[in-house]
């Protein structure tokens, strides 16, 4: 049973440039969601995919956009970057419904350093 | 206002020993969610256990078991009998009712010694 996937595992950018990250949900899961992680700190909610659109959508800039694919892989597109940008970036899967007993399952993460 | 707040930073405990990690948290919807992580220092985020607000007995899953006290707004998670491996960050996450976003705690950091 594969569980979630993302790439790269680390990324080094520097300020200005653009970025995309890219993740595959766990197998059955038809929602994505991004969280930035800043080191020392609990994910902060990015947004949330479900049928190729964004569901909710936590405080971030525009710079942070999404995508949801037809077999509901997604990317994580940020463009501009700036050095408090440096972040783990986690995605996460799971069932779509409102209920709030859903867990969410994370993948590994994606570690993006700004220089 | 903080909605989750974990007010141990950090904690050592001995190898077999019990350990209590703590977690309040602030809503007004009646139907929420309340999750417990464990993130190791590779970085992936392990779901361990889920408490609903309308469940009547408290969740047990293994080792782990919480201690949900619904008018002190308290989540706190059990590990019983505790190994060298779960050493780790622990956080402690809501989710409302009608909303997609999971909101975290700033997170424990446990150490096990042998």
């Amino acid at each position: 049973d594969a569980g979630v996937t993302q790439s790269p595992t680390h990324l080094i950018k520097t300020r200005g440039q653009q970025v995309t990250l890219r993740c595959s949900p766990k197998s059955g899961h038809d929602t994505v969601s991004w969280y930035q992680q800043a080191l020392g700190q609990g994910p902060q909610f990015i947004f949330q995919y479900y049928e190729e659109e964004e569901r909710q959508r936590g405080n971030f800039p525009d710079r942070f956009s999404g995508h949801q694919f037809p077999n509901y892989s997604s990317e994580l597109n940020v463009n501009a970057l700036l050095l408090g940008d440096s972040a783990l970036y986690l995605c996460a899967s799971s069932l779509y419904g409102r209920d709030s007993n859903q867990p969410q399952h994370f993948g590994d993460g994606t570690r993006l350093s700004i220089l | 206002a903080q909605k989750i707040t974990q007010t141990q930073p950090g904690m050592f405990v001995q190898e077999k020993e019990a350990v209590t990690l703590d977690c309040t948290y602030d809503t007004s919807d009646p139907s929420y969610g309340l999750f417990w992580y464990k993130q190791p220092s590779s970085g992936e985020m392990i779901f361990l256990i889920y408490q609903g607000s309308y469940d009547q007995q408290n969740a047990t899953e293994g080792r782990y078991s919480l201690n949900f006290q619904k008018a002190r707004k308290s989540a706190n998670l059990v590990i019983s009998a505790s190994q060298l491996g779960d050493s780790a960050m622990y956080f402690c996450a809501m989710r409302e009712r009608g909303s997609y976003q999971l909101i975290w705690g700033a997170g424990t950091k446990l150490i096990i010694k042998p």
